[in-house]
């Protein structure tokens, strides 16, 4: 994989349920992974950052997961609420990339109706 | 903490026309800030590295002559698109650099909330 892909591209999920989506990146040359949440008309936000094959990071009922060898993270969202509607991105960055510069996926739009 | 602002939020111009977006850290000090596009349906591409007190540096493709970074505080950095086209429109978002050491070396970006370009 040479680009950060995301999916699906949107999904629709009920008050309640779980849900989660994943961002392939390239396994070569890693150094970290980003998770961002972008509601409309605000800023995005930083969920996590993740350095080291294995991790796990959890923040509330989001948590993600990383996996370096493959190049692969998930992002899972448990019980989802309406206040988690957003866009859900993730970054790559390289081991060589200078100014620690981030390439985006193109995000996973998540809907969560009552 | 850790805000970031942008300004404006929405423009509108005239082709041939000149326009600046600013973005500001509001509360720390960002050596670098990155400024980044957005087409429809696309995933945010990076469009310049800007480092205080440095010229900035350009991805590959991104007419440095037409799209003019200043970064000249630890606070603000300017994007001028000149000689607007229509093909120009698009979503202009900045970022701002904060380092933290913890064992290792993180880094972290915030965002500011963009800037809606029309060009007519």
């Amino acid at each position: 994989i040479l680009n950060v892909e995301q999916s699906p591209q949107s999904l629709h999920v009920q008050e309640g349920d779980s849900t989660n989506f994943t961002c392939s990146f390239p396994s070569s040359n890693f150094y970290a992974l980003h998770w961002y949440r972008w509601e409309t008309a605000k800023s995005p936000e930083a969920l996590f950052v993740m350095t080291l094959n294995g991790d796990e990071k959890k923040k509330g009922r989001i948590s993600a997961t990383l996996n370096t060898k493959e190049g692969y993270s998930y992002l899972y969202i448990k019980g989802s609420q309406p206040e988690d509607s957003a866009t859900y991105l993730c970054a790559f960055t390289g081991a060589t990339d200078s100014w620690g510069k981030l390439q985006f996926g193109a995000g996973t739009q998540v809907v969560v109706t009552p | 903490g850790a805000v970031v602002s942008q300004h404006p939020s929405w423009v509108i111009c005239k082709s041939g026309t000149s326009v600046k977006i600013e973005c500001r850290s509001l509360d720390f000090q960002a050596t670098t800030m990155f400024w980044y596009r957005q087409f429809p349906k696309q995933s945010l591409m990076l469009m310049a590295t800007s480092n205080e007190g440095s010229k900035a540096t350009y991805e590959q493709g991104v007419e440095k002559d037409k799209f003019l970074i200043n970064h000249a505080s630890l606070t603000l950095s300017t994007l001028t698109v000149t000689s607007a086209h229509p093909e120009d429109s698009s979503f202009y978002i900045c970022s701002a650099r904060l380092w933290r050491l913890a064992g290792g070396t993180l880094t972290e970006q915030y965002f500011g909330p963009g800037t809606r370009l029309t060009v007519t």
